[in-house]
Parts: C-alpha cells; structure tokens; sequence
C-alpha cells in the first residue's frame, strides 16, 4: 500500500504571500496525483489532477508540480479564501483512495 | 448540474447497522467508478471503499472489510454503502465521489458530495 506522507502540517502564510507544501508518496506513483482543498464543513474540493493539470474552474494562482515521489502544491499569492486544508491522494494503483494527512494553511 | 446526495447518517449503538445512499444526478451514472471516503471529527480523509461501474472490481480499506458492503443499483443512479457491526471509531461523516478520468483505472475523485454524519454512541 502507497502511503502518502504530507508536510508541513501547519502553514502560516500572510494574505498575498506565496505558500509553497510537499507531499511525499512512499513508492512512485508518476504522475497520478491529484491536490483537494477543504474548508470547515465542507466536501473537499479538487483542485489539480495529474500532478500539475487545474481542476476546472481553478484560479491560476494554484499550481501543482512532481512526479515520481515528489510533489508540491503552490499558491502564488494567498487571498483570504484560499485558508483551508489542503489533501494530496494518489490514484495510480487500486485501491487508489490514499490520502496524506493534510496541510492547514492558516492566517500568520 | 453534476451533483451527489448522501442520505442515511444518523446515530446509532455499537454493534449495530446502518445503510447510506448516495444518489446521483448531471451525469451518465454507469460511465463511473463510485467511492465512498470517511472524515472522522477532527480528522483526515479516510477511503473507505471503491466500486467499478459493473461492480465486478469492489475494493475495501483493511479498516471496515468484512463489516461494510458497497454497492450500486445501475438503474437507480445510486450507490449505497451498508454498514453492520458498527464501532465508535466508525463515527465520521461519510462522503460519496466520483472517480472522474479515464474509466477501468483508478482515477482522481470529483465531485465529492456534501456527506452523511454517521455517529456511533452507546
């Protein structure tokens, strides 16, 4: 089993800054990674699939890079919707339901 | 719209059983794998279980397999998870999602449902 290892688990960002964070697969997963983004009591939303393709709908601002092992999320600048919790999954091989931990970004 | 609509959650004793419903809507039900994913309080996305569109590939985490069922009623756009001998760490809410992209391989989930509460309390 892949296990998908997230950091840091907190991020504390001023709006307008850039917010950069890792997610790690315990064995390669090529690009089969997708990024979702989850506010207080809501659904998760998904934001990058692929590793590095915008979900629909996405703003720019969001970019997704790695393969292999390697992974990071990237938000250029954070606006004041973008605090949440961010997931990485990967689905390269079934069962493909593994989640990281996830990485709060929170205001500083 | 592409939509998913969970139903079912509730409170409910140790040992005991409950079935969700997820009911889908916008989009060609029988072109999909389904999934069911778990938030405990607090907590991570956990995945719970994944069915192909034929349900002939049916996977489970080591976590609920051989308490928990998943299954889909093709006709009814429907995706159902029963859960039986259920434990207090089962509480969580349970999301139902699509797994979107290329049928026959595991795929990224979207869209996701708004989630059943399902809570495990003597």
């Amino acid at each position: 089993e892949v296990v998908m290892t997230q950091s840091p688990a907190t991020l504390s960002v001023s709006p307008g800054e850039r917010a950069t964070f890792s997610c790690r697969a315990s064995q390669s997963v090529s690009s089969n990674l997708a990024w979702y983004q989850q506010k207080p009591g809501q659904a998760p939303r998904l934001l990058i699939y692929g590793a590095s393709t915008r979900a629909t709908g996405i703003p720019a601002r969001f970019s997704g890079s790695g393969s292999g092992t390697e992974f990071t999320l990237t938000i250029s600048s954070l606006q004041s919707e973008d605090f949440a919790v961010y997931y990485c999954q990967q689905y390269n091989n079934w069962p493909h339901g593994t989640f990281g931990q996830g990485t709060k970004v929170e205001i500083k | 719209e592409v939509q998913l609509v969970e139903s079912g959650g509730g409170l409910v004793k140790p040992g005991g059983s409950l079935r969700l419903s997820c009911v889908a809507s916008g989009f060609t039900f029988t072109s999909y794998s389904m999934n069911w994913v778990r938030q405990a309080p607090g907590k991570g996305l956990e995945w719970v279980s994944s069915i192909s569109i034929t349900s002939n590939y049916i996977y489970y985490a080591d976590s609920v397999r051989g308490r928990f069922t998943i299954s889909r009623d093709n006709a009814q756009n429907s995706l159902y998870l029963q859960m039986n001998s259920l434990k207090t760490e089962d509480t969580a809410v349970y999301y139902c999602a699509r797994d979107d992209g290329v049928a026959a391989r595991p795929n990224w989930f979207d869209p996701w449902g708004q989630g059943t509460l399902v809570t495990v309390s003597s």
